[in-house]
């Protein structure tokens, strides 16, 4: 079945260590997503892809780092420079590298920071 | 700029009742993109519809049905006859037709929706 997958479910790190959120697509999507997700909040975007190899940062991209080397892979890591790193992080992928587009979520893992 | 409002934090409503989500956007173009996603307890967001800016005949799927109409700025969802697994999170979103690539899509804060047995 083709679709979007995150792992893990559900993270715990201590604080100060850095950690990388996984997301992988068999869509062939050009484009991927990373969102995060706070209690009674909507979505705000971390980063984006349009194209292997390349990102631009989103809303709130501080303390945050991805790399995209293959079309299928976008992975997320939550440096310690990040204040609260507590949160749902939802990644997404669409078909062409317009927003235009609907996008196609994952599971979401849900980080948890002490 | 972009913005969209969903005023309704919280809804609950007895099953098989009718309930409608309200959307108001805010945006400098006159081609845009309207969006509604369905966010169930598991946490994945599922796509429900896509509307384009110039197409305002509303949209009817099964019990799902929704409204825009660009005089009030609005995209509101209407659930007929509503079910127990219809209870969510449902977020309303908005994309500014693409002119460069730091054109993103905005989502509303959602409003979470209570269908009770």
């Amino acid at each position: 079945d083709g679709g979007i997958t995150q792992s893990p479910k559900y993270l715990f790190r201590k604080e100060g260590q850095n950690v990388t959120l996984s997301c992988e697509q068999n869509l062939n999507h050009d484009a991927m997503y990373w969102y995060r997700q706070d209690p009674g909040q909507g979505l705000r975007l971390i980063y984006y892809s349009q194209i292997v190899n390349d990102f631009q940062k989103g809303d709130i991209a501080e303390g945050y780092s991805v790399s995209r080397e293959k079309k299928e892979s976008f992975p997320l890591t939550v440096t310690s420079a990040q204040k609260n790193p507590t949160a749902f992080y939802l990644c997404a992928s669409s078909i062409l590298a317009e927003v235009t587009y609907e996008q196609y979520f994952g599971p979401g893992t849900r980080l948890t920071v002490t | 700029a972009q913005k969209v409002t969903q005023a309704q934090t919280e809804i609950s409503v007895v099953e098989k009742e009718d309930v409608t989500l309200d959307c108001v956007y805010e945006t400098r173009d006159t081609t845009y993109y309207l969006f509604w996603y369905k966010q169930p307890p598991s946490g994945e967001l599922v796509f429900l519809i896509r509307r384009n800016s110039f197409d305002e005949q509303n949209e009817i799927s099964g019990r799902y049905s929704w409204n825009f109409q660009k005089s009030t700025s609005s995209f509101n969802f209407t659930i007929t006859a509503s079910q127990v697994v219809d209870s969510a999170v449902y977020f309303c979103a908005l994309s500014e037709a693409p002119m460069n690539r730091d054109d993103k899509i905005i989502f509303g804060k959602g409003t979470r929706l209570h269908i009770l047995p």
